[in-house]
């Protein structure tokens, strides 16, 4: 089945701890993106990805950071959490030359 | 600035009956996407339709249809004979021409959708 997945699902850390929001895909999709969603505002972009190891700046990339070795993989790293980076966290992928973007379940993440 | 903006935060419909979302964009593009993406309580998001701004004829996906005006930018989403599994959040959004921000998806805030029995 085709399908973009994240792990963990739900998350709660405390200030300052060091955590990875895991995304893969298995549709062979160059493109990749992290958004994350917040009462009011809708989805934001954080950051994406064209290829491996070719990532840019979305809008709203301050405290996280990203890596894309392989073409499937995609995690978003926040160094060091702070509670407003409590928040609904979405990935989602697309193939070259197709608009529409899949994503993946998302993952709840609270920070304390 | 790039925006996507839904004029109503929540709107009510009566099962089987009709509901018209209004969403409507800036842009200073000639071509681009627009979609509306559904959120039910699980959290997913699961798209509903498409549109091609190129494209003169509006998309339709079963009881799903839009209303486009290009000149207008405005991409409204019509829901016929409303299901109670219809009931979510409802987000507009658009990526301008592949290549030019990478399809960044913008979004408008979103229109909770309830479905009443």
């Amino acid at each position: 089945e085709a399908q973009v997945t994240q792990n963990p699902r739900y998350l709660i850390t405390v200030t300052g701890k060091k955590l990875t929001v895991t995304c893969s895909q298995n549709m062979n999709h160059e493109y990749m993106s992290w958004y994350r969603q917040d009462p009011g505002l809708g989805l934001r972009q954080i950051y994406y990805s064209m290829n491996v190891e070719v990532t840019d700046k979305g809008d709203v990339p301050e405290g996280y950071k990203v890596s894309r070795k392989e073409k499937r993989n995609f995690p978003l790293i926040l160094e060091s959490p702070s509670p407003n980076q409590t928040s609904l966290y979405f990935c989602a992928s697309r193939d070259r030359g197709r608009e529409t973007q899949y994503f993946g379940p998302g993952t709840r993440l609270l920070v304390l | 600035a790039q925006t996507v903006t839904q004029s109503q935060p929540e709107m009510s419909v009566q099962e089987a009956e009709t509901v018209t979302l209004s969403c409507t964009y800036d842009t200073s593009e000639n071509n681009y996407y627009l979609f509306w993406y559904k959120q039910p309580p699980s959290r997913q998001m699961i798209l509903v339709i498409r549109q091609e701004a190129y494209k003169q004829q509006n998309a339709t996906e079963n009881r799903f249809s839009v209303n486009f005006q290009k000149a207008a930018k405005s991409f409204s989403l019509k829901i016929s004979d409303s299901q109670l599994g219809d009931t979510a959040m409802y987000f507009c959004a658009r990526t301008p021409l592949l290549g030019g921000s990478q399809g960044n998806l913008i979004f408008g805030k979103g229109t909770k959708l309830s479905v009443k029995p």
